[in-house]
């Protein structure tokens, strides 16, 4: 069964770095792509970007370019999102989710990760 | 790259056929068929539920269509139930080798 768990919620000041997870199984890891996925508090999805864990491709939304760092750990199956300087706008949902090679789009999600980030 | 544009709500009657419109450009929709559908309960994942313009996954309900035409894409759920009510997004490929949603639509069961 293909399953992607991801770690929970984070509650964080501003200008403080964060780093979240989304572990993968039921599959094999290196020949997906992980994407990321945001949702603000009463707004709609927006997407991120993805990273092929095969060899760390990489494709970031422009929105989100500079922003934040994907990146992964083949031995543990993990994708990871990070953070170095968290704002308020950064307060979200964060979805993970697995996207076949070839085929853009995501056929399974974590149950995401809420961030809040707040003085 | 812009949000696709959905309308903000959609509503029907159980029984009924309602239909959701997605519009891109000819950056997204109007040249790749690759525009997906998902489902979105408040406080779930969301479920993919159309791929590639118009395949349903395996064990998603006939009752959920997918079409395009130019740069819109337009999602159809027919024989409308309680269940549906949620939210529901478009997404596609774009020439800058990225993904993009749409805005939204909130579908109510009258």
């Amino acid at each position: 069964e293909v399953q992607l768990v991801q770690s929970g919620a984070e509650v964080k000041k501003p200008g403080e770095s964060l780093k979240i997870s989304c572990k993968s199984s039921g599959y094999s890891f290196s020949t997906y792509w992980i994407g990321w996925v945001r949702q603000v508090p009463g707004k709609g999805l927006e997407w991120m970007g993805i990273i092929y864990p095969g060899d760390s491709d990489t494709r970031y939304s422009p929105s989100f370019q500079g922003q934040v760092t994907f990146s992964t750990e083949k031995s543990i199956n993990t994708a990871y999102l990070q953070w170095s300087s968290l704002k308020a706008s950064d307060t979200a949902i964060y979805y993970c989710a697995r996207q076949l090679n070839g085929v853009p789009n995501f056929d399974y999600w974590g149950q995401g990760t809420p961030v809040s980030v707040s003085s | 790259q812009s949000a696709l544009t959905q309308p903000a709500s959609v509503s029907g009657s159980p029984g009924q056929s309602i239909t959701i419109s997605c519009t891109g450009s000819r950056s997204d929709i109007g040249t790749y068929n690759y525009v997906s559908w998902y489902q979105h309960h408040p406080g779930k994942a969301p479920k993919l539920i159309i791929s590639e313009v118009s395949n349903r996954p395996s064990g998603v309900s006939n009752r959920f269509s997918g079409s395009k035409s130019g740069s819109t894409a337009s999602l159809t759920i027919s024989g409308l139930q309680a269940e549906d009510e949620a939210d529901y997004y478009c997404s596609s490929f774009t020439s800058s080798s990225t993904g993009v949603f749409g805005t939204g639509t909130k579908v109510t069961v009258l």
